[in-house]
This record gives structure tokens, C-alpha cells and sequence, in this order.
């Protein structure tokens, strides 16, 4: 079955970066686009980015664009998300999730914004 | 952008009792090839959203018929027919129509 687990995340200062991944197993990566979606605590959900199965279209939220960039890798069923300049607000679990109509998720990696 | 309006924000029901959650877009989700992208997932405390239903009624397999999803255009709601236990949580409505993709805010459903 499809599974989709999240790593990288932590706790990093406001203007830091970090990267986050997201390994996929249990279906044909290469034929899904994917998506990451935040939730900040106690908040809702919070669409991030998606990218296309071969990588050739990519779309972002207003909150993201210019300092969060997606990425992947199909031959090792990767998608990443390249997080620079953080601020407080990005404090979130991150989740990824395929372009299954949101019908697969992952568990999720928390990421912290503070000094 | 299109935004996604749900009410209520809180609904305590008796159990037993039918529930039923509004989402409003403020475009209409009807897509270029025919479909509408509008799902409705569900979220328990610590865990990952659950898709219920897809494309405004759709119900995904193993998510009881007590779940039932209507609407078009801009105007969709959720309904459950008599409310258990185990439906409390957060239930978002969400557009995959066109980018951004967007979420509402999430209806929070308790035991009254």
C-alpha cells in the first residue's frame, strides 16, 4: 500500500534553512505529482506546494513563493522541499501528500521556527 | 485565489443526532474537463487527514454511509446522518480545481 514518510525537520532560527523529504513507496512514483500541506499548531491545513510527476510544472502558496523550493527525484521516489529564509510562521508539521485527491498522507515532520 | 468558507467553525451534536458542515467557494469549482475537485477529509487529534469523499460525493471505500457529500458550483455540504463517537474531530473541505488549492478552515465536531 502507499506510504509516504516525511524526515528533516527540527528546530531552526528565523532566517535559517532547511530541507525536508518525503520517501514514497507503494505505487508508481513517477506517474503522481505531490504535494506538501502545513499545519501550524492548533490551525488548520495550509496547501504548500505541488509539484508535477516529471517535475516540469511546480506551484506555490503566496505565503512560500521566492523562499520554499520543491523538488524530486523518481529514481529514488523523493520529493523534497527546500525551505530558506524561515520565519516564526512556517512553524508547522509538515505534511506530504500525493495527488491522490488527498487520499494518501504522510504521518508528517514537525518543523520549529524560534530563537 | 480561491478561499473556502466552512460553517459552523464548532459543532456539538448528540450522538445519534445528524450533523451537517457547509463549504463555500468563493469561485466555482466545476473544472474545465467536467469534474468538481471538492473533498472533505477528516482529522483526529495527532493524526494525518483522512479523506472521506471525493469530488463532492463521492464516499472513499471502508468510510461508512452514515457520510454523505452534496452541492455544485459554490455551494457544497457534508452530512452525517447520525453521529457516533468516533466522527469527533476537525472536518475540512478542500478545492483541487485550480491552483492555489485551498482548504477551509476546518469545522470541529464534538459530542454535546
Amino acid at each position: 500500500q502507499v506510504q509516504l514518510v516525511e524526515s528533516g525537520g527540527g528546530v531552526v532560527q528565523p532566517g535559517g534553512s532547511l530541507r525536508l523529504s518525503c520517501a514514497a513507496s507503494g505505487f508508481t512514483f513517477a506517474e503522481y505529482g505531490m504535494h506538501w500541506v502545513r499545519q501550524a499548531p492548533g490551525q488548520g491545513l495550509e496547501w504548500v506546494t505541488f509539484i508535477q510527476n516529471d517535475g516540469s510544472d511546480k506551484h506555490y502558496a503566496d505565503s512560500v513563493k521566492g523562499r520554499f523550493t520543491v523538488s524530486r527525484d523518481n529514481s529514488g521516489n523523493t520529493v523534497s522541499l527546500q525551505m530558506d529564509s524561515l520565519r516564526g510562521d512556517d512553524t508547522a508539521v509538515y505534511y506530504c501528500a500525493m495527488d491522490s485527491g488527498w487520499r494518501d498522507w504522510g504521518q508528517g515532520t514537525l518543523v520549529t521556527v524560534s530563537s | 485565489d480561491i478561499v473556502m468558507t466552512q460553517t459552523p467553525l464548532s459543532s456539538p451534536v448528540m450522538l445519534g443526532q445528524p450533523a451537517s458542515i457547509s463549504c463555500r467557494s468563493t469561485q466555482s469549482l466545476a473544472h474545465s474537463d467536467g469534474n468538481t475537485y471538492l473533498s472533505w477529509l477528516h482529522q483526529r487529534p495527532g493524526q494525518s487527514p483522512r479523506l472521506l469523499i471525493y469530488k463532492i460525493s463521492n464516499r472513499v471505500p471502508g468510510v461508512p454511509d452514515r457520510f454523505s457529500g452534496s452541492g455544485a458550483g459554490t455551494d457544497f455540504t457534508l452530512r452525517i446522518s447520525r453521529v457516533e463517537a468516533e466522527d469527533v474531530g476537525i472536518y475540512y473541505c478542500a478545492q483541487a480545481t485550480q491552483f492555489p488549492y485551498a482548504f477551509g478552515q476546518g469545522t470541529k465536531l464534538e459530542i454535546k
